[in-house]
């Protein structure tokens, strides 16, 4: 079965405590991005990968790392999280090409205390 | 820079009856543009996207858009609304190379028995 998948699916730390939220997609996507949902904001995008070792900030990267090693991975690292990073959480993937839909994991869960 | 605008944070319909969700969105050069769907606790799931050509696409669902370049609408639209279409809907933009994806603040669709 085609899918993205995201671990874990809930997290409660504290302010500080690095943390890496995982995601690996089985459909051999050259594209990977990373989104937080927020109420009321929609969507916003924090880091993209068009391939292997290749990485572009979105719209709001500060406070977020990511790496892009392997194909089928792309990991978002929170190297000192703290509260404004409670969010909810989605890694998507794609073909490349603008007219590619994107797949979505269920979404991460972090609630930083 | 993209941008895309859903001006209704809430839409009620009856079951049985037409459905409209609005979507405007401002691009440099020519959009790429999709709609998503999104159930609690899950990721988004593509509905429907517009790269070129007929201006009334069809999608999943029994769901639809039509494409308006001049007003820059891509308004969702399904003839008879079920009560399962209730969800969350977003309308995306994403640029040519692929890179940057910039959605709506979502919209709630609630259909009543």
């Amino acid at each position: 079965e085609a899918q993205v998948t995201q671990n874990p699916r809930y997290l409660i730390t504290v302010t500080g405590k690095k943390l890496t939220v995982t995601c690996s997609q089985n459909m051999n996507h050259e594209y990977m991005s990373w989104y937080r949902q927020d109420p009321g904001l929609g969507l916003r995008q924090i880091y993209y990968s068009m391939n292997v070792e290749v990485t572009d900030k979105g719209d709001v990267p500060e406070g977020y790392k990511v790496s892009r090693k392997e194909k089928r991975n792309f990991p978002l690292i929170l190297e000192s999280p703290s509260p404004n990073q409670t969010s909810l959480y989605f890694c998507a993937s794609s073909g490349i090409g603008g007219g590619q839909p994107q797949h979505f994991g269920d979404g991460t869960r972090l609630s930083i205390l | 820079a993209q941008s895309v605008a859903q001006p209704e944070d809430q839409v009620n319909v009856a079951e049985g009856n037409p459905l409209t969700v609005k979507c405007t969105y401002s691009v440099s050069g020519n959009p790429y543009l999709f709609w998503y769907v999104q159930y609690p606790n899950r990721g988004l799931q593509f509905l429907l996207k517009y790269i070129t050509g007929d201006n009334l696409v069809k999608g999943s669902y029994g769901f639809e858009a039509e494409f308006n370049k001049s007003q820059t609408s891509f308004h969702l639209k399904k003839p008879s609304a079920l009560v399962s279409d209730s969800a969350l809907y977003f309308c995306a933009v994403r640029d040519t190379n692929a890179g940057k994806s910039t959605f709506g603040d979502g919209t709630t669709l609630t259909v009543k028995p």
